[in-house]
């Protein structure tokens, strides 16, 4: 069974800052996609940004960029210039097969002024 | 923009009731799933829904689970008789087509507490 660990119970970050969220992960499978999560309090949990096992090019979206390490299962989410906006929980999540995905614990980020 | 939404925000209820959670998925969506996070722990897959029927089902859902979508809008997790241990955040999603080529779209939960 696929497992996800996000070790980062809290972090936080001045304003404009960049911050690193950490991800690692165990799997037996060479195919599979990742997913970086955020869940803004009390909204909905929306997604931030996919990463494909196959492409050895990291995904960006805006500020927000991924470091895949394939070999050390390892994917960890950049933000840059963060924002007080970038306050959330984020959760780093795993897909395989099947139609279902598996969560880490999540990282409470809170940007501060 | 279109948007899962759930209802209610917060059920609280007595242990061994049966209670049922909604969620009315976005509207062109074809996949349905229940995900529930037990307070300070993950969120778990419980079930997916496709074509009126569960595609696939978790360790965790089990005989006192049942989901539904008795009209062409809502989808519905019923839970027969509520343990404590059921206590928990329950979120929907729905996807337009399976994962991962389909982003999964997250309602904002509904919190359900078992006394």
């Amino acid at each position: 069974a696929q497992t996800v660990t996000q070790s980062q119970p809290e972090m936080s970050v001045q304003e404009a800052e960049t911050v690193t969220l950490s991800c690692t992960y165990d799997t037996s499978e060479s195919n599979y996609y990742l997913f970086w999560y955020k869940q803004p309090p009390s909204r909905q949990m929306i997604l931030v940004i996919r990463q494909e096992a196959y492409k050895q090019q990291n995904a960006t979206e805006n500020r927000f960029s991924v470091n895949f390490q394939k070999a050390a299962k390892s994917f960890s989410l950049k933000i840059s210039d963060s924002q007080l906006g970038d306050t959330a929980m984020y959760f780093c999540a795993f897909f395989n097969a099947g139609n279902m995905l598996t969560f880490g614990g999540g990282t409470r980020l809170m940007v501060k002024p | 923009e279109p948007e899962v939404t759930q209802t209610p925000s917060h059920q609280v209820t007595q242990m061994g009731q049966e209670v049922i959670l909604r969620c009315v998925p976005i509207s062109n969506h074809l996949y349905f799933y229940w995900y529930r996070q037990i307070l300070g722990q993950k969120v778990e897959f419980l079930v997916s829904f496709y074509n009126n029927e569960i595609s696939e089902k978790s360790e965790i859902f089990d005989d006192q689970f049942s989901v539904e979508r008795p009209d062409g809008s809502n989808f519905t997790l019923k839970i027969r008789s509520t343990k404590l241990e059921d206590s928990a955040m329950y979120f929907c999603a729905s996807s337009e087509e399976r994962l991962p080529y389909n982003e999964q779209f997250f309602g904002p939960g509904t919190r359900l507490t078992v006394l």
